[in-house]
């Protein structure tokens, strides 16, 4: 019964290291995102897949780069962290376009990242 | 860039009080979701509206849809500190996978 599962949970990255944030769904489902959130802004999506082979960019999609290999897998990369990406980081899955409305987002437990 | 605002941004009541909490925008969504969050956890889902004017109701949490889809409330009668955490609505855009999520509401009751 896990779900969304994302790791790891804290993460402390010098300004200019770079490292993978991981997320796994076992729920077969197609739909799978990344979003950040920071105080008083909610949650924004940075990138997001409808299936393996197939990204596209959301709404912050500077500094983060997406692959989807796998059904199951939608990890994401920091390529030279800065401390403007310090956020909470969420994973979210989906078994269904938006537009029928019966597609709730299934979220991870979030990645704690802080950039000194 | 769509934006859908919250109000108020924080809450603390007493329990066994009401309240309202709002989720407006200028857009136009397919359709609407609450979720509440609690602290080192993701959202959950409490409930999604897809028709203009719908009320949905959850015990004691009401959730209605503007007749024009732009914007929502979350009403809870007699909270309860088991209500505490934070609020978010997010509207879906019609034909994408994209949601669009508010700025949060803060909700504490207190014993």
């Amino acid at each position: 019964n896990a779900g969304v599962t994302q790791t790891p949970k804290f993460q402390v990255l010098k300004t200019g290291q770079s490292m993978t944030l991981q997320c796994a769904q076992d729920m077969n489902h197609e739909y799978m995102s990344w979003y950040r959130q920071d105080p008083g802004m909610g949650l924004r999506l940075i990138h997001y897949s409808v299936g393996a082979g197939i990204t596209d960019q959301g709404e912050v999609p500077n500094g983060y780069n997406v692959s989807r290999s796998t059904t199951e897998d939608f990890p994401l990369r920091l390529l030279s962290a800065a401390p403007s990406q310090t956020s909470v980081y969420f994973c979210a899955s989906s078994s269904e376009p938006t537009g029928g409305g019966n597609s709730p987002l299934h979220f991870g437990n979030g990645t704690r990242l802080t950039v000194t | 860039t769509q934006l859908l605002e919250q109000s108020p941004q924080f809450l603390s009541i007493q329990e066994g009080e009401n309240l309202t909490v709002y989720c407006n925008s200028s857009s136009v969504f397919s359709s609407l979701q609450w979720y509440r969050q609690e602290p080192g956890e993701g959202p959950v889902l409490l409930v999604t509206v897809v028709t203009g004017g719908e009320v949905k109701k959850l015990k004691r949490l009401t959730f209605q849809f503007g007749d024009a889809r732009k914007d929502s409330s979350l009403h809870i009668t007699a909270a309860q500190p088991g209500d505490t955490g934070l609020y978010l609505c997010a509207g879906a855009i019609s034909g994408t996978y994209k949601y669009i999520f508010g700025t949060g509401t803060r909700l504490k009751v207190l014993a």
